[in-house]
């Protein structure tokens, strides 16, 4: 069955560590995304992609980094993370701009 | 740039009472419009979507959503809630011809008994 997957799906990790959330989708999509929700609930686009080779940054300015080498492949990498980094990370793919999105159950970062 | 807006954080309802949840947007385009639904600890999940065609949209779960374009709107209603529908209620608009799905703020939709 296609899906998307996000591991960890909690993570605890001291201030100054590097970490990356990762994010894999067998569905083909070309667009991903990563949001940051807060602890009230806002979603925060933080990047998106359209395909191999090709990030942007998103409305939220974030210190993570993004990476698409593989269609199936999102991963998102703080280089070191801050008690400020502590969120819900959530991922998600599309096919085209008239289709839903996919979300992952999400990775619950918490930054100590 | 495009954008949405849900003006309430929370609406309470009671059970078999209809409900609906308000949002408008702003693109400069024509928009694709959708509606997710968030259990606690989990992802967001799809509920329906506007495209084209017939204002009124059915999706999951017995919702249902009309598309406005004189007023920008697209609220989420359903005849009768269950408490089962109480959740976090997420819009989202793209503007065609862009990549970006945003969404608005949430709101959370309370149903008692």
């Amino acid at each position: 069955e296609a899906d998307i997957y996000q591991t960890p799906r909690y993570l605890v990790i001291g201030t100054g560590k590097k970490i990356t959330l990762e994010c894999s989708q067998t569905m083909g999509h070309d667009k991903m995304y990563w949001y940051q929700q807060d602890p009230g609930m806002e979603l925060h686009l933080i990047h998106y992609s359209y395909g191999v080779n090709s990030t942007e940054k998103g409305d939220l300015s974030s210190e993570s980094t993004v990476s698409r080498i593989r269609t199936e492949h999102f991963p998102l990498t703080l280089e070191s993370a801050r008690p400020s980094h502590t969120s819900q990370y959530l991922c998600a793919s599309s096919e085209r701009d008239n289709t839903e999105a996919f979300f992952g159950q999400g990775t619950r970062l918490t930054v100590v | 740039a495009q954008s949405v807006a849900q003006p309430e954080d929370q609406v309470n309802v009671a059970e078999g009472n209809p409900l609906t949840v308000k949002c408008t947007y702003s693109v400069s385009g024509n928009p694709y419009l959708f509606w997710y639904v968030q259990y606690p600890n989990r992802g967001l999940q799809f509920l329906l979507k506007y495209i084209t065609g017939d204002n009124l949209v059915k999706g999951s779960y017995g919702f249902e959503a009309e598309f406005n374009k004189s007023q920008t709107s697209f609220h989420l209603k359903k005849p009768s809630a269950l408490v089962s529908d109480s959740a976090l209620y997420f819009c989202a608009v793209r503007e065609t011809g862009f990549q970006k799905l945003v969404f608005g703020t949430g709101t959370r939709l309370l149903v008692s008994p």
